[in-house]
């Protein structure tokens, strides 16, 4: 069975980087020509907003609002992927999921993590 | 503010039929398939439907969604306590060329 975790900091300050790691087991992010990985947040008492997603050989999108911001990047070595958002608020504040499309970029998230809950403040 | 519109809340009875909607516009739901989750706070999300109207291997058939135009929907027949939680639709947006959720729907069983 896939599982994802994600990992990092649960605190960081104003204007500095985010930083969370998804570790993925049960499943190899470079085993496959069909899956696309991603990162989803939710902040406190609203909904899920997309943050961007990519493939493993080099694909790579990003939310509009955020793509300024945010670099996605992987390590199949470690079978991890990475989030950073740079110059945070805490507009930031959220849950993080990662989790796994389905069948190409545009495919529902089949597979989630449990979250992380990273708080911007000083 | 959501690209694509969900009511906040809904609820039923034990038993009974309830039905979510998901608003969207030709750039998402129209021209792409309509997704749905199920949330509950501290959990990790479960994908209910895929491709408008597609069950994962696991999810009961009291779950079912359809789409039409630019509008899709969730129903969920012989409601239980355990379908309690946030419900959220989601579609990718060909202008955005990325995944739009719905602002989510809160389920309480009364």
């Amino acid at each position: 069975q896939l599982q994802l975790q994600e990992s990092g900091p649960g605190l960081v300050k104003p204007s500095e980087t985010l930083s969370l790691t998804c570790t993925v087991s049960g499943g190899s992010i470079s085993s496959s020509t069909i899956y696309y990985w991603g990162w989803i947040r939710q902040p406190p008492g609203k909904g899920l907003e997309w943050i961007g997603s990519f493939y493993y050989s080099g694909s790579t999108y990003y939310n509009p609002s955020l793509k300024s911001r945010v670099t996605i990047s992987v390590d199949t070595s470690k079978n991890q992927f990475s989030l950073k958002l740079s110059s945070v608020t805490a507009a930031d504040t959220a849950v993080y999921f990662c989790a796994r499309h389905d069948r190409g970029v545009a495919a529902a998230f089949d597979f989630w993590g449990q979250g992380t809950l990273v708080t911007v403040s000083s | 503010q959501s690209v694509l519109t969900q009511p906040p809340s809904a609820s039923g009875t034990p038993g009974q039929r309830v039905t979510i909607s998901c608003s969207g516009s030709s750039s998402n739901i129209g021209r792409n398939y309509v997704y749905w989750y199920h949330h509950l706070p501290g959990t990790a999300p479960k994908l209910l439907i895929y491709r408008n109207n597609q069950r994962p291997s696991g999810v009961p058939d009291r779950f079912s969604g359809s789409k039409s135009g630019t509008s899709g929907s969730l129903a969920i027949s012989g409601l239980r306590s355990e379908d309690e939680g946030h419900y959220y639709c989601a579609a990718w947006d060909d202008s955005l060329s990325g995944q739009v959720f719905g602002g989510g729907t809160k389920l309480t069983v009364l």
